[in-house]
């Protein structure tokens, strides 16, 4: 089983549409979590971090769910400058990433 | 606002060359990485450093690969005998506390690296 893995997508979604991301991971043990966008050609750059109780950050919202080791990723309202490739990661002690999925909005 | 800076961003070099890429972390960061990205391809972890010490390294990180800190505030990654395989970006990443913790990794901008 891959350490991260992610929906293969891409996804490809009018403006306005509400997205949403799946990421599954294989080491129990694993302590905190992240979602990052990477534009590209460009670095990863941090979106947000999940939280055990879900968190949400303005039209995204993050969810983990220990137990089933799942993580996440809703965008609601989608923007053209949401598109990009969404990067699930996970921190073992160090980042380990996911394959991404990558999203474009259209107008 | 503090970024990590990488240099070249690009360097070409031929098969068989030493290439050695250069990393400036944030400075009070303590944690510090190199990724590798092939073109098309997922981010890749190569190795983590910490306390002038190798914490962690992938499979990918083989004798071929070496990593430094020479001074105080350069993080350097070096590839002996580069082969046509190596070509792909190459990101460094910093963060502030111990790899366990809620705590995001800053990354640079890349240095692109193409073996011909």
């Amino acid at each position: 089983r891959k350490e991260v893995e992610q929906d293969p997508g891409p996804f490809n979604v009018p403006e306005g549409a509400t997205v949403a991301f799946n990421c599954t991971y294989s080491n129990s043990a694993s302590q905190s979590f992240f979602w990052y966008r990477q534009d590209c050609r460009k670095e990863p750059k941090l979106l947000m971090s999940v939280y055990s109780s879900g968190n949400e950050d303005g039209r995204f919202t993050a969810q983990l769910n220990r137990a089933s080791q799942y993580i996440s990723l809703l965008i609601r309202d989608s923007k053209l400058s949401d598109s990009a490739t969404y990067l699930c990661v996970v921190n073992i002690g160090d980042m380990r990433f996911g394959a991404g999925t990558r999203l474009t909005v259209k107008p | 606002e503090p970024e990590v800076t990488q240099t070249p961003s690009h360097q070409v070099t031929q098969m068989g060359q030493e290439v050695i890429l250069r990393c400036v972390p944030i400075s009070n960061h303590l944690y510090f990485y190199w990724y590798r990205q092939i073109l098309g391809q997922k981010v890749e972890f190569l190795v983590s450093f910490y306390n002038n010490e190798i914490s962690e390294k992938s499979e990918i990180f083989d004798d071929q690969f070496s990593v430094e800190r020479p001074d105080g505030s350069n993080f350097t990654l070096k590839i002996r005998s580069t082969k046509l395989e190596d070509s792909a970006m190459y990101f460094c990443a910093s963060s502030e506390t111990a790899g366990w913790g809620n705590t995001e990794a800053f990354f640079g901008q890349g240095t692109r690296l193409t073996v011909v």
